[in-house]
């Protein structure tokens, strides 16, 4: 298996505009998550599903953000309209209970 | 409210000696403990994990030691090699809630030469 694959790796976008990450999961992942990595609030989970289903969002920052998991190997988080202080590293990692499998992430930055 | 605390930022070892690397928690809900290890520009990789019901968890060069009545565990890498200078991630869960763990801010190890 490939392990937990994030699109794009690097994403530079205007203030204002939407921003779309990307990730697919293991191959047989139930559980997939959503954390963001910031210098001053290290490694925060923003939301987490199980079989695609949201099941705990209360990290996710503000109504600017958004994710979804229409499928089992497929979810995206969405912010719209992006704003400067969104920029840092996201992470999605997947699991089959145990331990949780990370993507490479994406480093958003917003001018 | 952090729930899962690494109190030292930065541990510099001797390449060949132990490195010993601690974390606290606060929750007593937690029933599962994993450490993870972070290269720059990479993801964290998961290194090993402890269920509650264990005192201590060995694979290899690394060893994880909990201790419930403190709410205290450790990592400890013998021989420490210079290759395992990285960020180093404490990080806990309710293991029935499916693997949502609650991260420690990370202790970067320098393995000098």
């Amino acid at each position: 298996d490939a392990g937990v694959i994030q699109s794009p790796r690097h994403e530079v976008t205007e203030m204002g505009q939407e921003v779309t990450l990307r990730c697919k999961p293991i191959s047989g992942h139930d559980y997939l998550f959503w954390y963001r990595q910031t210098m001053m609030r290290g490694l925060e989970l923003l939301i987490y599903f199980n079989n695609n289903v949201p099941i705990d969002d209360s990290g996710m920052p503000e109504d600017r953000f958004s994710a979804k998991m229409p499928n089992a190997s497929f979810s995206t988080l969405k912010i719209q309209p992006s704003e400067p202080r969104d920029s840092a590293v996201y992470f999605c990692a997947s699991s089959a209970r145990g331990p949780a499998f990370f993507g490479q992430g994406t480093r958003l930055t917003v001018v | 409210d952090q729930q899962v605390k690494q109190n030292s930022p930065s541990l510099s070892v001797q390449e060949g000696r132990i490195s010993i690397l601690n974390c606290d928690y606060t929750n007593s809900m937690f029933d599962y403990f994993l450490w993870y290890k972070k290269y720059p520009a990479e993801g964290p990789t998961f290194l090993i994990s402890i269920s509650s019901i264990k005192d201590k968890n060995e694979d290899g060069r690394f060893t994880v030691f909990l201790n419930k009545s403190a709410k205290h565990l450790s990592l400890h890498i013998v021989p420490s090699q210079p290759g395992d200078s990285a960020v180093y991630f404490c990080a806990a869960s309710v293991y029935n809630q499916g693997g949502k763990l609650i991260f420690g801010q990370g202790t970067e190890l320098s393995v000098k030469p």
